[in-house]
């Protein structure tokens, strides 16, 4: 299985500053056939299904704010909130879709210093 | 507007079993894998099953295999969750999650159901 572990598993960041949640897979998820990685990034709002924010690793799904931004590649991954914003408030988790079973980091929250 | 109504839990007994619906609106869902997701109270979320668009194909987690079968109604535009063998820590909310641009990466989510299960 790839094992996927996100640093750190909490963050008190102020309002109007960079977050920076990062994600690590324990084998790469880069597929060499179509250089592509197999890594999203999802929002989860208390009380509130999960939402999709980033796939691909770096591509914004509709919607999503700009301040929002995946970067990485193979094994080590980073998901950063240039601008905290008092909605941003949330358990952020990456998951791989490389292969099964399709797993999970076990999640950052997120809160306003 | 896309939905994802999913309905079925409830409380279960240990040994027992549930089934869990989910009903999709708003896209053509017979193009779409689908997935079922789960979060247990105050936990991260474990991926549980997927299902091809046409059904041929499912893959399952290994704490469920065996003991959960996905299946869908295309007809119905509907997605089910089988879940025999009921163990304590299947207590979670369970989702169920569209496939898209990837058949594992879940653009689209429900509300969720959640299951409990205890004597």
């Amino acid at each position: 299985d790839i094992v996927m572990t996100q640093s750190p598993d909490s963050l008190a960041v102020s309002l109007g500053e960079r977050a920076t949640i990062n994600c690590k897979s324990s084998q790469s998820v880069l597929y060499s056939s179509n250089n592509k990685n197999y890594l999203a990034w999802y929002q989860q709002r208390p009380g509130q299904p999960p939402k999709l924010l980033i796939y691909w690793a770096s591509t914004r799904e509709s919607g999503v704010p700009d301040r929002f931004s995946g970067s990485g590649s193979g094994t080590d991954f980073t998901l950063t909130i240039s601008s905290l914003q008092p909605e941003d408030v949330a358990v952020y988790y990456c998951q791989q879709y490389y292969d099964t079973p399709y797993i999970f980091g076990q999640g950052t929250k997120l809160e306003i210093k | 507007e896309v939905q994802l109504v999913e309905s079925g839990g409830g409380l279960g007994q240990p040994g027992g079993s549930l089934r869990l619906s989910c009903a999709a609106s708003g896209f053509t869902f017979s193009s779409y894998e689908m997935n079922w997701v789960r979060q247990a109270p105050g936990k991260g979320l474990e991926w549980v099953s997927y299902i091809s668009s046409s059904g041929a194909t499912m893959y399952y987690a290994d704490s469920v295999k065996g003991r959960f079968t996905i299946s869908r109604d295309n007809a119905k535009n509907s997605l089910y969750l089988q879940m025999n063998s009921l163990r304590a820590e299947d207590t979670a909310i369970y989702y169920c999650a569209r496939g898209e641009v990837a058949p594992t990466l879940f653009d689209f989510w429900g509300q969720g159901t959640l299951v409990t299960v205890s004597s």
